[in-house]
């Protein structure tokens, strides 16, 4: 089982802010990870894949970076829309996995 | 639109049995894996395995064993997911996902249903 620690777990910020949001592996992934937003009471979506391919209609704002065993997802410009939980899941291996979330909150 | 639709909110007792649905439409249901994810009220998403939707063959996360079964009915486009003798900590909001960006097996999901909240409880 690969083991995913996401941090923080919870993370104030501002609009307009720049965030940055970690994953880190207990093994090697390459770049099989994806990125997802959820708000409350709705399915997640996701954002990222292949740790950096932005998915189709997303802002541009969004931006993943990393391979291996660490992963970054960073909001350039954090605008109000943004405020959500943010899970970085790997592809890699069974079972898949999902970090345990970080909620982006309003500060 | 590709599109997932899974069937509505669930009031179960303990020990009762529970079969929520997933219906695919936009795209060609056998193509690609359909995945199962658990969300605890106000905790995290939890992977519950996979079914090939073209073998039928599933394949269960370690927890999701014994009492929990998925299946598939291809001539709808449908995948289910069943849970028998249901307990109070099954309580959650049950998303069925799909990868359509699947590339060599390697599927980051970008298709996922709505949700089916079930709630057991007497």
């Amino acid at each position: 089982v690969i083991w995913m620690t996401q941090s923080p777990s919870l993370l104030s910020a501002s609009t307009g802010d720049r965030v940055t949001i970690s994953c880190r592996m207990s093994q090697g992934i390459s770049s099989y990870l994806a990125w997802y937003q959820q708000k409350p009471g709705k399915a997640p979506e996701l954002l990222i894949y292949a740790a950096s391919t932005l998915q189709s209609g997303v802002p541009s704002r969004f931006s993943g970076s990393g391979s291996g065993t660490d992963f970054t997802l960073t909001i350039s410009c954090l605008q109000s829309e943004d405020f959500a939980t943010y899970y970085c899941q790997q592809y890699y291996s069974f079972p898949r996995t999902f970090g345990q979330g970080t909620k982006v909150e309003i500060k | 639109q590709v599109q997932l639709v899974q069937s509505g909110s669930e009031l179960k007792k303990p020990g009762a049995s529970v079969k929520v649905s997933c219906k695919a439409s936009g795209y060609t249901f056998t193509s690609y894996a359909m995945n199962w994810v658990r969300q605890a009220p106000g905790q995290g998403l939890e992977w519950m395995g996979w079914i090939n939707t073209n073998t039928g063959n599933p394949t269960y996360a370690q927890g999701f064993t014994g009492r929990f079964v998925f299946s598939l009915d291809t001539s709808v486009s449908t995948a289910y997911l069943q849970i028998s003798s249901l307990k109070a900590e099954d309580t959650a909001v049950y998303y069925c996902a799909g990868g359509t960006i699947a590339v060599a097996g390697y599927d980051a999901f970008d298709i996922w249903g709505q949700g089916t909240m079930v709630t057991v409880s007497s």
